[in-house]
């Protein structure tokens, strides 16, 4: 059973840097990928990008570059850092651990969820 | 990007109905197809993979199928707990998209 807690501030400014972690409790982490997911009203459930234990990521393009997603094995933690925020980006935001099975993937553990609302 | 249609978007039923929701890739995503369940102020739970495996520990009651483009996410016996939000995914490529959802309501 693989748990994931998040952290980070709850409100942002407009044009700031979000900064999320998730501390994984596992000693497997090099055995996933590591995936960030936000929701809000306006566009459901969207997938950021996501992180092997190997550093290599995939970002959703909708992003425009301005997500990165880093990986501490040291401290079990992977990190999201969202630049040049806007009203838009307002979201609850999810770490979630990107299981296989064959060649199935699936996001089969999730974090507790962190709102942020970014104010103008 | 795959698009990722759900209908319908909301649901009404009863306890020991039986219910169907059905979600449609924009291009053929083969057996690529994830459901999951939300309930308010929750992170989504996986249900099934691949389409039609069911993850552990989740009731028999709930079952899939499809391939290609379409599926479906059949529950039968409505139980109280079932009342939630269903979303589908597509794990074919990235980047990986969800459906819009689809609510079930009593």
């Amino acid at each position: 059973q693989v748990q994931l807690r998040q952290s980070g501030p709850g409100l942002v400014e407009s044009s700031e840097t979000l900064s999320l972690t998730c501390t994984v409790s596992t000693d497997s982490i090099s055995n996933y990928y590591w995936s960030w997911i936000r929701q809000s009203p306006g566009k459901g459930l969207e997938w950021i990008g996501q992180i092997f234990y190997t550093g290599n990521t995939d970002y959703n393009p909708s992003l425009k570059g301005r997500a990165t997603i880093i990986l501490d094995t040291s401290k079990n933690q992977f990190s999201l850092k969202l630049t040049s925020l806007t009203v838009a980006d307002t979201a609850v935001y999810y770490c979630a651990s990107c299981g296989y099975s064959d060649d199935y993937g699936y996001f089969d553990y999730w974090g507790q969820g962190t709102l942020v609302p970014v104010s103008s | 990007d795959i698009q990722m249609t759900q209908s319908p978007s909301s649901l009404s039923a009863s306890v020991g109905d039986r219910v169907t929701i059905t979600c449609r890739a924009s291009q053929n995503i083969d057996d690529y197809l994830n459901w999951y369940q939300q309930k308010p102020g929750k992170a989504p739970k996986l249900l099934m993979f691949a389409a039609s495996y069911l993850v552990s520990g989740v009731s028999s009651r709930f079952s899939g199928s499809g391939s290609g483009t379409d599926f479906t996410l059949t529950i039968n016996s409505l139980q109280p707990e079932d009342f939630a939000t269903y979303y589908c995914q597509q794990s074919y490529r990235t980047p990986y998209t969800f459906g819009l959802g689809t609510k079930l309501e009593i």
